[in-house]
């Protein structure tokens, strides 16, 4: 019984291409978050949503959607791939970040080639 | 704009001895800290944490100390295992629900 899964785990795909992040969380958090490790390998936040609307969104290229179509999901649509889109992207789930801190996925790792 | 700070990026200990992990952080506002694991292949797991009104927290062999005044905090693991072997995130958190993470330090315990 994975807390927060995504799918799929590793994802390769051509420059230019359209591609989606399926993220779902089975605990009830209220709050969920896409998250970019680069290739420095901070951690940085995309995205997140608090019952199925949009809280923060930080600058990021609006080829990146965000999409809720419930509390337990988060989705990550990507279109236009570029190479530096590159990195591992993860998801993760809170009641609260401040006092229970996240419940992170195991990550996707997307290739641009 | 890097306002959490892991300026090592890697460490190495022998296993039994203690493992010391620090973390610096620019934001007055950040109130709240926590410590992530993370193993290969895996996202990474909430550790530890300690709230701006203290100055320790301690959780078996973890513990974690807060300078506030320099602020500092650090990460204190005794006796160290080959199973901490992983990354470490330090993060920070202030009245928005947001973590900010470091870069990680990578510690290695040496068998």
């Amino acid at each position: 019984d994975t807390a927060v899964s995504q799918t799929p785990k590793y994802l390769v795909t051509q420059m230019g291409n359209d591609k989606s992040i399926k993220c779902e969380q089975n605990l009830g958090h209220d709050t969920m978050y896409w998250y970019k490790q680069d290739s420095k390998k901070f951690l940085k936040i995309m995205f997140s949503y608090n019952n199925k609307e949009l809280i923060i969104n930080e600058t990021v290229p609006n080829r990146f959607s965000p999409k809720s179509p419930d509390k337990a999901h988060l989705n990550l649509h990507i279109n236009s791939l570029e190479l530096g889109d590159s990195a591992v992207y993860f998801c993760a789930s809170s009641p609260q970040a401040r006092v229970y801190g996240y419940t992170f996925g195991s990550g996707t790792r997307l290739t641009v080639v | 704009d890097q306002q959490v700070k892991q300026n090592s990026p890697s460490l190495s200990v022998q296993e039994g001895r203690i493992s010391i992990l620090n973390c610096d952080y620019t934001n007055s506002m950040f109130d709240y800290f926590l410590w992530y694991k993370k193993y290969p292949a895996e996202g990474p797991t909430f550790l530890i944490s300690i709230s701006s009104i203290k100055d320790k927290n301690e959780d078996g062999r973890f513990t974690v100390f807060l300078n506030k005044s320099a602020k500092h905090l650090s990460l204190h693991i005794v006796p160290s295992q080959p199973g901490d072997s992983a990354v470490y995130f330090c993060a920070a958190t202030g009245s928005a629900r947001q973590l900010t993470f470091g870069s990680g330090t990578q510690l290695t315990v040496l068998p």
